[in-house]
């Protein structure tokens, strides 16, 4: 069964950056893509951008394009989101999700990260 | 920004049958890309109900069904059940944007 598990609840203080993990498990992990999206509390699903699991190509949503930096390490089949200058209004929950033909068709159960001095 | 619009909520008692609506723009639904919609529990993974505007993954009862015409598309839930109280999400794409989302509808089973 296809899994995407993710690294637990993160606290940080402004100015400070976030590393969350997605490690995949149930299918070949450079067979698909991987996209993140995040939701702050009470606004809807947002998309960052997206990891080519195969070739690490990346693709970031012009709001993070500055912040942001998908990795990824095929040996672990893990996914990585690294978000820098973290501001109050990054606090949300991350997901990251797997891509297939347009969609995203399995999501790991998301990462809180809260921001706050 | 590009963003789907959908209602803020819905409700509808058990049995009977709702309506989402997702209004996009010539730039996303109506440049003919798909649609996709996703079940959200606050706190759980989100759960694809409809890809490629009318398709449902295996497991997804057929009292979920969705339809797409010009810049908008629908997701219509038959035979209400009180399980199917949740945040609806519809997803598209924009040429300038990339990966777009609705701004979500909540469901309530009175």
């Amino acid at each position: 069964q296809v899994h995407l598990v993710q690294s637990g609840a993160e606290v940080k203080k402004p100015g400070a950056s976030v590393k969350v993990s997605c490690k995949a498990s149930g299918y070949t992990f450079t067979s698909y893509a991987i996209h993140w999206v995040r939701q702050a509390p009470g606004q809807r699903l947002e998309w960052m951008g997206w990891i080519n699991a195969a070739n690490g190509d990346t693709k970031y949503s012009q709001k993070f394009q500055a912040r942001v930096t998908f990795t990824r390490d095929t040996s672990a089949s893990t996914a990585y989101m690294d978000l820098s200058s973290l501001r109050t209004e990054d606090t949300s929950v991350y997901y990251c999700a797997r891509y297939f033909d347009h969609y995203m068709d399995v999501w790991g159960k998301g990462t809180t990260v809260t921001v706050s001095s | 920004q590009s963003v789907l619009t959908q209602p803020p909520s819905v409700s509808g008692a058990p049995g009977q049958r709702v309506t989402i609506s997702c209004t996009g723009s010539s730039s996303d639904i109506g440049a003919g890309y798909d649609v996709h919609w996703y079940q959200h529990l606050p706190g759980t993974a989100p759960k694809l109900l409809i890809f490629g505007n009318i398709n449902r993954p295996s497991g997804v009862p057929d009292r979920f069904s969705g339809s797409k015409s010009g810049t908008s598309a629908s997701l219509a839930i038959t035979g209400l059940q009180a399980e199917d109280e949740a945040d609806y999400y519809c997803q598209s794409y924009d040429r300038s944007l990339g990966w777009v989302f609705g701004e979500g509808t909540k469901l309530t089973v009175l």
